[in-house]
């Protein structure tokens, strides 16, 4: 068992529509990343939250936002899906501050279809 | 922002050491190498990271060249769990981890 929690597994949306997806972190894991991965590469960084605040952004539009909740939980918010948002995506947390060098964990992920 | 370059893919047999070579020539000073690997369907496991010196714990080895510009993760007896795919990963000037595409590594019996 990871400790990270993600759901749902799997999700099929239409284009155009909103989705949130849900992840719930170990206690004390301050720090909260998320991550698109497409088939076949490696997971790109969207943003990263610590306590509650984002902290950090990667190269993703606005339509892309997040919460992090004082539970350890946190969401994965997407706007006006396109096609191209069909992917992978994976919450990680650690017991931060996000610029201390540790390993996170993963969750197993929730694999997002846009048709 | 430091790059890591690997090998598409690679075999070993199980019960031999499983060696996974990483280059990121261009890696500064500060930034530590991450390894993590990615079994099918599932989120990636972190494996071992490290910054000058050789690294080692319960899954693996990490030896980093002095000049820092390449490093090896060694799986001393990979077994047909190890099957997956290996990412070799320097963080950015935000601490942030940059993904490659990673090796494939393929344990046969």
């Amino acid at each position: 068992e990871t400790g990270v929690t993600q759901s749902p597994t799997h999700l099929i949306k239409t284009r155009g529509q909103q989705v949130t997806l849900r992840c719930s972190s170990q206690s004390g894991h301050n720090t909260v990343s998320w991550y698109q991965q497409a088939l076949g590469q490696g997971p790109q960084f969207i943003f990263q939250y610590y306590r509650e605040e984002e902290n950090g952004r990667g190269n993703f539009p606005p339509r892309f936002s997040g919460l992090q909740f004082p539970n350890y939980s946190s969401e994965l918010n997407v706007n006006a899906l396109e096609l191209d948002d069909s992917a992978l995506y994976l919450c990680a947390s650690s017991t931060g501050p996000p610029r201390v060098v540790g390993g996170y964990t993963f969750g197993s992920g929730t694999r997002l279809t846009v048709v | 922002d430091a790059k890591t370059t690997q090998p598409t893919s690679m075999d070993c047999a199980e019960g031999r050491a499983a060696n996974l070579p990483c280059n990121h020539s261009t890696i500064s000073g500060n930034e530590y190498v991450y390894w993590y690997r990615q079994i099918h369907s599932q989120g990636p496991q972190y494996i071992i990271h490290g910054l000058k010196n050789n690294e080692t714990n319960e899954m693996a080895s990490l030896i980093i060249t002095e000049d820092r510009k390449s490093s090896t993760l060694i799986l001393p007896h990979a077994t047909l769990r190890d099957t997956a795919v290996y990412y070799c990963i320097a963080t950015d000037s935000n601490y942030q981890l940059i993904w490659g595409a990673g090796t494939k590594l393929i344990i046969k019996p």
